[in-house]
Parts: structure tokens; sequence; C-alpha cells
């Protein structure tokens, strides 16, 4: 059985500080990865996601994340906080024959202050 | 190329009284899942299916819920019975075969009154 957590619900930033939200998984066997994004009132959107490959991974809108094996974390960052990215974000973890079944953390809501 | 489309956007139900959640995948994409999302929760699981057939149904609860995707048309979440705790938005989302990425609709928001 897989599970995600998303450490903190809510995380308010300022515009042009660092964004950090992060995200531990487990799963008994290799896992796929995600970071999507919600905006009030819409679907989801994929910002980046780990497959197997380079463990750094970059997404849209300057987002990216690292797969750390041994923390079984996938933290997502982004240098520069823009009024734009404050949304819901969530994490998800996929077994590898599972493909697109996906098990979603209880997000995190980014503000962003001026 | 539409994304995935999901109708209604909204939809108010009685208690009792059943509500059906369509959902039309991307074009070309074989393969559908549903996801429902309570307030202040994320997304869990429902329901994977592709063309005609149910591959995965382990997150639907077991009495009134039921999802088809047929040959021709869009895929049916039907909720028999409505009842309050059923209140959510359900999302869908689609894929082509062998690709690991889903493409999420906005979502239908059930309200039960």
């Amino acid at each position: 059985a897989q599970s995600v957590t998303q450490l903190g619900s809510h995380v308010s930033v300022s515009e042009g500080a660092l964004v950090l939200l992060r995200c531990n998984y487990s799963s008994s066997v290799p896992p796929y990865l995600f970071w999507y994004v919600q905006y009030p009132n819409q679907g989801l959107q994929l910002l980046l996601k780990y497959t197997s490959a380079a463990t750094l991974v970059k997404g849209i809108n300057g987002f990216e994340a690292e797969f750390k094996k041994s923390e079984t974390s996938f933290h997502l960052t982004k240098p520069s906080a823009h009024m734009s990215d404050a949304a819901e974000y969530f994490c998800a973890v996929s077994e590898r024959s599972q493909g697109n079944m996906l098990t979603f953390g209880g997000g995190t809501r980014l503000m962003v202050k001026p | 190329n539409a994304g995935v489309m999901q109708n209604p956007r909204h939809l108010v139900r009685r208690r009792g009284q059943e509500a059906r959640l369509r959902c039309s995948p991307m074009k070309g994409h074989s393969h559908v899942y549903w996801y429902r999302q309570l307030p202040e929760e994320g997304l869990k699981f429902m329901v994977y299916l592709q063309k005609e057939n149910i591959i995965d149904e382990s997150g639907m609860p077991k009495e009134r819920f039921s999802a088809e995707f047929p040959k021709e048309g869009p895929s049916i979440l039907r909720i028999q019975q409505v009842v309050r705790g059923d209140s959510a938005a359900y999302f869908c989302a689609s894929s082509p075969r062998g690709v690991t990425e889903a493409f999420f609709g906005q979502g239908t928001r059930l309200t039960v009154v």
C-alpha cells in the first residue's frame, strides 16, 4: 500500500522568496511521483513527474523537485515565488504497475504575500 | 485537441435522487480514472476504466456507486440515492495507453441538499 504525507497544510511566503513544499511517500515498490497544482474551482494541472530518469526533475512555471530515495521524499521548490503561484499543491504517487492510479497527499495551500 | 470535458460543472440533488456525472476523455485517450475530493481533503481514487471494461474499482463505495465507459460516448459515474456525505468534487482524468501522465477535467461539484 502506498501513502503520501504533505507536511504543512498551509504555507505562506513573501513574493520573491523561496518556495519549499514537502512531500514524503511510502511505497513497497519503486514509485512514480507527481506534483499537481489546483487553482480555485479548477481541475488539476501536472507540474512535474518522476518516472525513474534524472532524480532532479524540472517542471513548468519554474518549479522543480528532487527524488531522494534514502529519505523517501519528493519536495517541490521554486527559487522565487510569484503572486500567481498561490494555489493548492498536491503530491501523488503511483506504483509502476498501476500507471495513473494515483494516491494523493492531503494538499498544501500556498499563499504568497506581496 | 480539447481537454477532458466533464459535465455538468455543478450539480444539485436532493437526498435520495440519482446523480449522473459525465466525462469525455481527450481524443485518443482510452483510459479513464475517477477521483473524489471531499471538502478540505486530497483526491481519492475511485475507479479505473478502459473502453467497456472496469480495470480497478478498489476505491468505489460498495453500494450506490457505479461507473461505466462504453464503446461509444462518455464515461459515466452514477450515484444512486444520494446522501449528504456524497457532496464533493468529482474529477475525471484520462490518459493514452502506456503513458504515465493523467490529464484532469475541471470536475463536477455535487451538492446534496
